[in-house]
């Protein structure tokens, strides 16, 4: 596609249910990256994939966060029984390869009520 | 952990002026970059400085880099209205995960008309 688009927009949720975020890469780009911001926070890396594979998952605050991408392409970020801590944007990120510039989509703003 | 420390925090200047923001980071890097985001949504890249390059470019915008001083700063010479948006500066750090975006705080600048 012509950028990372990133569904839903919002999603507003209550407390202990799950939710599950996707991210559509530019078509072609290996790397794509997950990343959360708190209001007026820089921003969180979460998860990093290379192809299929998460080399690194370091950022991913408990195991109630996970993460997949299929195919090379589209991403799902799934956080179990959701906490308010978990209220935050997170925005998806993809790059033609390491060490190059980022493309970002516009992210999903995540309430937990 | 956050790499980058940009400085203002905040910035307001009349339409026309230059727009000077500056960045420090704590390790050694392959690169730099500076990305805008409007209304706390997707960031859009604007540059990229390798480590081996002092200053770079593009339309309205120069980036400084100074490694020996970890330091680097974002230009933007005449401003608009259009400019106001929150600025950050990213770095990927060398010798060890050379993918990962580490992003500062970021600088919130309003420019008035």
């Amino acid at each position: 596609g012509a950028g990372v688009s990133q569904s839903p927009s919002n999603k507003v949720t209550e407390k202990g249910k799950d939710v599950e975020l996707r991210c559509d890469p530019i078509s072609g780009h290996t790397a794509l990256y997950w990343y959360r911001q708190s209001l007026g926070q820089g921003l969180e890396f979460l998860i990093y994939f290379q192809g299929n594979s998460a080399p690194d998952k370091s950022g991913l605050p408990s195991d109630r966060f996970s993460a997949e991408r299929t195919g090379g392409s589209v991403s799902t970020l799934t956080i179990q029984r959701t906490q308010q801590e978990d209220s935050a944007v997170y925005l998806c990120a993809s790059s033609l390869a390491e060490d190059y510039g980022y493309t970002f989509g516009s992210g999903t703003r995540l309430t937990v009520v | 952990s956050q790499q980058g420390e940009e400085d203002p925090q905040a910035l307001s200047i009349q339409e026309g002026e230059n727009a000077t923001m500056n960045c420090s980071y704590k390790t050694s890097i392959n690169n730099l970059q500076w990305y805008r985001q409007n209304s706390g949504r997707g960031l859009v890249h604007l540059i990229l400085i390798r480590s081996n390059e002092r200053e770079k470019h593009s339309g309205r915008l120069r980036v400084t880099l100074d490694t020996s001083k970890k330091s680097s700063s974002l230009l933007i010479t005449a401003s608009r209205a259009a400019d106001t948006a929150s600025y950050f500066c990213a770095t990927i750090e060398s010798g060890g995960s050379n993918y990962k975006l580490t992003f500062g705080k970021g600088t919130l600048l309003t420019v008035n008309p």
